[in-house]
């Protein structure tokens, strides 16, 4: 069975403190995205990565992909309230682009 | 943000009814699919489409059926609609198999 897994699931954080997120992806791929989602809203796509090795960085956030761990990792530095929302990874392995998504970790930053 | 829309964006309706919900694109893009987001499943896909008339079942597919007439626009269409179809339907876009995908504002659906 094709499964990615999430963990944490929830996630209170202190602003300031550091934090990372755990994607686990059953398939050989190499390709994995992670999306953001705030309270009833639509998802936002905040990285790609397509190789294993590949790190992408934004602002606090910060995604690399381990192919051969089959493991992604989202790292939150120095965590602000404007970071509260769910976050998603989703594998890209299956074809014509069909993704297979966590089942997100919600990320609460409290002062 | 990708030139996505979706109609309508709050529907209520009951069972055995048939449903269609749209997704319109401006940005010209190849691929698009639709999902169902239900709460502690993520999301998981319905239908995708890799060109006009041409599309192909995700993982839920049962009880749904799409239309890909043109480019710019995948219609979802719930056959008879069940209460367990209840739920929030995101369509998709892409500009290839590798892109990632943008999302549309998504359609909330309450079958009674």
């Amino acid at each position: 069975e094709l499964k990615v897994e999430q963990n944490p699931l929830f996630l209170s954080m202190q602003e300031g403190k550091n934090y990372t997120i755990y994607c686990n992806y059953s398939t050989t791929s190499d390709r994995l995205y992670w999306y953001r989602q705030d309270p009833g809203k639509s998802l936002e796509s905040l990285f790609v990565l397509l190789s294993n090795g590949a790190v992408k960085q934004e602002g606090r956030l910060m995604a690399s992909l381990d192919t051969k761990a089959r493991l992604s990792t989202l790292h939150i530095t120095a965590a602000v309230h404007d970071l509260s929302a769910t976050y998603f990874c989703a594998d890209g392995q299956r074809s014509q682009g069909n993704l297979i998504f966590g089942k997100g970790t919600k990320l609460s930053v409290k002062p | 943000d990708a030139g996505i829309t979706q109609s309508p964006r709050h529907k209520v309706t009951e069972t055995g009814t048939p449903v269609t919900l749209r997704c319109h694109q401006t940005e010209n893009h190849r691929y698009m699919y639709w999902y169902r987001q239900d709460p502690g499943h993520g999301l998981r896909l319905i239908h995708y489409s890799y060109g006009v008339k041409d599309t192909d079942k995700g993982e839920v597919s049962d009880g749904y059926s799409v239309s890909r007439s043109k480019t710019e626009d995948f219609l979802l269409t719930l056959e008879s609609a069940t209460s367990s179809q209840t739920s929030v339907y995101f369509c998709a876009i892409s500009g290839s198999s590798v892109e990632t995908q943008y999302f549309g504002p998504g359609t909330r659906l309450l079958v009674l």
